[in-house]
């Protein structure tokens, strides 16, 4: 099935540094959700964005719509070790019963204290 | 506010046996999902269902079916398990009603298959 091209599919950073990942697709997408999943855990909503070039903070974490509807980026501020997990972006496209999410393969983020 | 609650947790079945994952939201949403989330593959969807009453299949619904019991609960059955079915399995819901719905997930069922 279609899939989102999510980069990279993994990090490992020192505590302190900046993070950023993206995600980016050949189709447009009505809206742009990022995910942080934790070990032994389900997927958690991180920020999600609903119009094109909508630039969006939630804490250390910043994530943007691309103007061109076919890609997003998050960025993480200052990491700190609770920040380890995999991030995924996730895409939706269409509306009501033709709804579609399609997802990123995740980006998998280690911190070295 | 327990959100998506998934049961059980963990589960070991041998080929062929059957099992039935359990899910229920107590968000009101009037929709709910299976996925499954194998190394390297992300997350993929097995069966939806829209609304009470009605299901769907997803990208790899082959060797499931499922049940929207009622608005809160839906089920995901395995008839005869294959190795190929050992994964983790999140059940996840959101309102449906618009594209401005995010999903909120369960803490996922991991199962092996032997």
């Amino acid at each position: 099935g279609q899939q989102l091209n999510q980069s990279p599919q993994s990090m490992f950073i020192q505590e302190g540094e900046d993070v950023s990942m993206n995600c980016t697709s050949s189709s447009i997408f009505n809206t742009w959700l990022w995910y942080k999943q934790d070990p032994g855990e389900g997927p958690v909503l991180l920020i999600a964005l609903y119009k094109a070039g909508e630039l969006t903070s939630n804490g250390r974490l910043t994530a943007q719509f691309g103007i061109t509807r076919k890609d997003s980026f998050l960025n993480i501020s200052a990491s700190i070790p609770s920040d380890v997990g995999i991030y995924f972006c996730a895409g939706t496209q269409g509306a009501g019963n033709n709804r579609k999410l399609i997802w990123g393969l995740g980006t998998s983020l280690a911190v070295n204290p | 506010n327990a959100g998506v609650t998934q049961t059980p947790k963990f589960q070991v079945l041998k080929t062929g046996q059957s099992m039935t994952l359990q899910c229920a939201q107590d968000m009101n949403h009037n929709s709910m999902y299976w996925y499954r989330q194998d190394p390297g593959m992300g997350l993929r969807l097995i069966y939806y269902s829209a609304s009470e009453g009605t299901t769907d299949k997803g990208e790899v619904p082959n060797g499931y079916n499922v049940s929207r019991l009622n608005k809160r609960e839906f089920s995901l059955r395995l008839e005869s398990a294959a190795p190929s079915q050992t994964s983790v399995y999140f059940c996840a819901a959101d309102t449906g009603s618009s594209y401005n719905s995010p999903l909120h997930f369960g803490n996922g069922t991991r199962l092996t298959v032997t």
